[in-house]
């Protein structure tokens, strides 16, 4: 079946590390994404890794990927107030799956 | 990466009327697809427009609700017909990078109010 889980809100402190983790069910998965979506804006492709990978680093994001347990997340080190939005993470099955998004609050 | 423009980025209209979308990529794709985001939801797949065929559409979605045209490789139009309240949403396009259904970028959204 197609199901992409997410927890619904992450608050941190400015400066430390977020951690938000996903789950989906379809292990015919070629990619898995991250996308950021800021108030009143679109999505923004934030960074994907390939399903044969098991983490893809880029700057301040660290994705990793379990692919035995179907779960994914994305690090974003040194969280920043200007990081402060919606991210979804998403699976390719030939079209794109969605979570419901985790919403992550930075505190100054 | 691809730069996708949309536009109306927001309306409010009428119960009973319909409202078009435009969407344009700034390079030639094969497919564009067209999402709904519900307030407070994830997004949703409407249909897949290719150039020169009809579109695919999802589950829970018909042609006659959601009209597509997709008249070259740059360009695709989303309408919204005979709107209730139910239809307010956010609705965005994309496309793919190279043309695939890979690495999709999304414009920035129309915001659809309906009274």
């Amino acid at each position: 079946g197609e199901d992409v889980e997410q927890s619904l809100f992450l608050s941190v402190r400015e400066g430390d590390s977020s951690v938000i983790n996903c789950t989906y069910t379809d292990s015919s998965s070629t990619y898995l994404y991250w996308y950021k979506q800021e108030p009143g804006a679109g999505l923004q492709l934030l960074t994907y890794i390939f399903s044969n990978m098991d983490m893809k680093q880029d700057q301040r994001l660290t994705v990793l990927l379990n692919k035995k347990d179907k779960h994914l997340s994305l690090r974003i080190a040194d969280t920043q107030t200007g990081d402060s939005a919606i991210y979804f993470c998403a699976e390719s099955i030939g079209k794109l799956i969605f979570g419901q998004g985790t919403t992550l609050q930075v505190k100054p | 990466s691809a730069v996708i423009s949309q536009k109306p980025s927001r309306d409010i209209c009428q119960r009973g009327t319909s409202l078009t979308i435009q969407c344009q990529v700034d390079s030639q794709v094969t497919m564009m697809f067209w999402y709904r985001q519900q307030p407070g939801q994830s997004l949703t797949l409407i249909a897949t427009a290719n150039q020169g065929s009809e579109a695919t559409y999802e589950s829970g979605f018909v042609i006659d609700k959601f009209p597509i045209s997709r008249p070259n490789l740059t360009f695709s139009t989303l309408t919204v017909s005979n709107m209730s309240p139910e239809d307010s949403s956010i609705y965005l396009c994309s496309a793919g990078q190279g043309g695939t259904n890979e690495k999709l970028f999304f414009g920035s959204g129309t915001q659809l109010s309906v009274l």
